[in-house]
């Protein structure tokens, strides 16, 4: 079934260790992006990545990193976890990078840093 | 700065008819996306309006008005499993996807 993957589903980690979040598509789209979403705010931006090779920030980037070597995969990366870092984190794709496509989200890591 | 502003919850009741508005206040408009997300689920589109008026899709539709920055998500024969959180988002001049928080709509039989 076509669609986005993520994984883990949900993740106890401990301040200042280093984790990994994965993303695949198998859509072909050319855009992916990482949001978090936090209770009573609306989805936030932390990367996004128009095609393969390319990543750019989004509105909330510092604390993390992203790759995009691929047109399927789009890690992100928590260098040194800290508690503010807990949240649900949802990657997403799109066709193209234009911000009129709709975007596709993936079923989101839940993921807790004490 | 950029704001999008949504009511945070809302009660109706199963069969009725709810409208949830959006105002927004953003860098230019490039479109307003409705989307449906259920508790501990992604959120999946409804609709995209770039242009004035109403776009109907079942029973569901979305209205847009440019001019006064505002849209509404009209949801008609309500069923229980319209219980979620609707989102509107809307593309600024950049073509950046702003996120209002999200209207939780609670529907009671």
């Amino acid at each position: 079934i076509a669609g986005i993957t993520q994984a883990p589903t949900s993740q106890i980690l401990a301040a200042g260790r280093r984790m990994t979040l994965r993303c695949t598509q198998d859509m072909r789209h050319n855009a992916m992006y990482w949001y978090r979403q936090d209770l009573g705010l609306g989805l936030r931006l932390i990367h996004y990545s128009n095609t393969a090779g390319t990543t750019g920030k989004g509105e909330v980037p510092d604390g993390y990193s992203v790759s995009r070597a691929n047109t399927d995969d789009f890690p992100l990366t928590l260098a040194s976890a800290v508690p503010s870092q807990t949240s649900v984190y949802f990657c997403a794709s799109s066709i193209s990078g234009t911000s009129t496509d709709t975007q596709y989200f993936g079923p989101g890591t839940r993921l807790t840093v004490l | 700065g950029q704001n999008i502003d949504q009511p945070t919850e809302m009660t109706a009741t199963e069969g009725a008819i709810v409208q949830i508005n959006c105002t927004y206040q953003t860098s230019g408009f490039n479109g307003l996306f409705w989307y449906q997300q259920h508790a501990g689920e992604a959120p999946t589109f409804l609709s995209y309006n770039v242009l004035d008026g109403l776009e109907e899709k079942g029973r569901f539709s979305s209205f847009l008005s440019r001019s006064k920055g505002y849209s509404y998500l009209l949801l008609k024969e309500l069923q229980m499993k319209d219980s979620a959180s609707y989102l509107c988002a809307v593309t600024d001049s950049n073509y950046q996807l702003i996120w209002g928080a999200g209207t939780k709509l609670i529907i009671k039989p």
